[in-house]
């Protein structure tokens, strides 16, 4: 089974911090990779997507792409309390012919101001 | 900016009575998906639809949930009895295709089973 590994936190920085996340996913031939932000109770809304090996960022996020480590990144500078949320990573890959996207379970980031 | 919409966003229902949601995409997106997501943990897809055919069910209880996008369009989940266990938030989601599009969330829906 195809899967997707967050640590679940909490990660707790101090504000004007950077804060990175990370994720692992399993299956070698996945080609597209996305950071959502949850807030408590509400729907996870996307940040960033990501396709290439490297670097890619808006404004204060920096997603980073390892695809020979299976290894997905996030950084978030200049940190804020309302960064506070959980950060979901998702792959979209081929699971028997169709493709999906897979989540992981979140990592919970507390900006402490 | 074009949204994904879900009716209702809270449902209280009684364990055994039949439960609906009503999903409407982003204008254009072929790619339907409709999610279950319990506190804690990540989206678990239920059923993928691509225009009006589903194209994986693999997670969704048949015996007592039923999905159905007739025009590849809007979208209806179903529940029927409704169970203790279904209660948790449930997402729907639509991207212009299958692969490597970004996939939009809907608001979701909070359903409580009692």
């Amino acid at each position: 089974q195809k899967e997707v590994e967050q640590n679940s936190g909490p990660l707790s920085v101090p504000e004007g911090a950077i804060a990175s996340l990370n994720c692992t996913y399993s299956d070698r031939g996945s080609q597209s990779f996305f950071w959502y932000r949850q807030y408590s109770g509400k729907s996870p809304e996307l940040i960033m997507s990501i396709y290439s090996n490297g670097d890619k960022e808006d404004g204060r996020f920096t997603a980073q792409l390892n695809k020979a480590s299976q290894y997905v990144s996030l950084l978030i500078r200049d940190s804020q309390p309302s960064d506070s949320a959980t950060y979901l990573c998702a792959v979209n890959t081929d699971t028997s012919g169709t493709y999906k996207y897979i989540f992981g379970t979140g990592t919970r980031l507390k900006v402490l101001a | 900016e074009a949204e994904v919409a879900q009716s209702p966003r809270y449902k209280i229902t009684e364990k055994s009575q039949a439960v609906a949601f009503w999903c409407d995409p982003i204008s254009g997106h072929a790619t339907l998906y409709w999610y279950r997501q319990i506190l804690g943990q990540g989206p678990e897809l239920l059923v993928q639809f691509q225009d009006e055919s589903v194209v994986d069910d693999s997670q969704l209880p048949k015996d007592r949930f039923s999905a159905e996008r007739l025009k590849g369009v809007d979208s209806t989940l179903k529940i029927q009895p409704a169970e203790l266990g279904d209660s948790a938030m449930y997402l729907c989601a639509s991207s212009l295709g299958q692969v490597m599009y970004e996939q939009y969330f809907g608001p979701g829906t909070r359903l409580t089973v009692t």
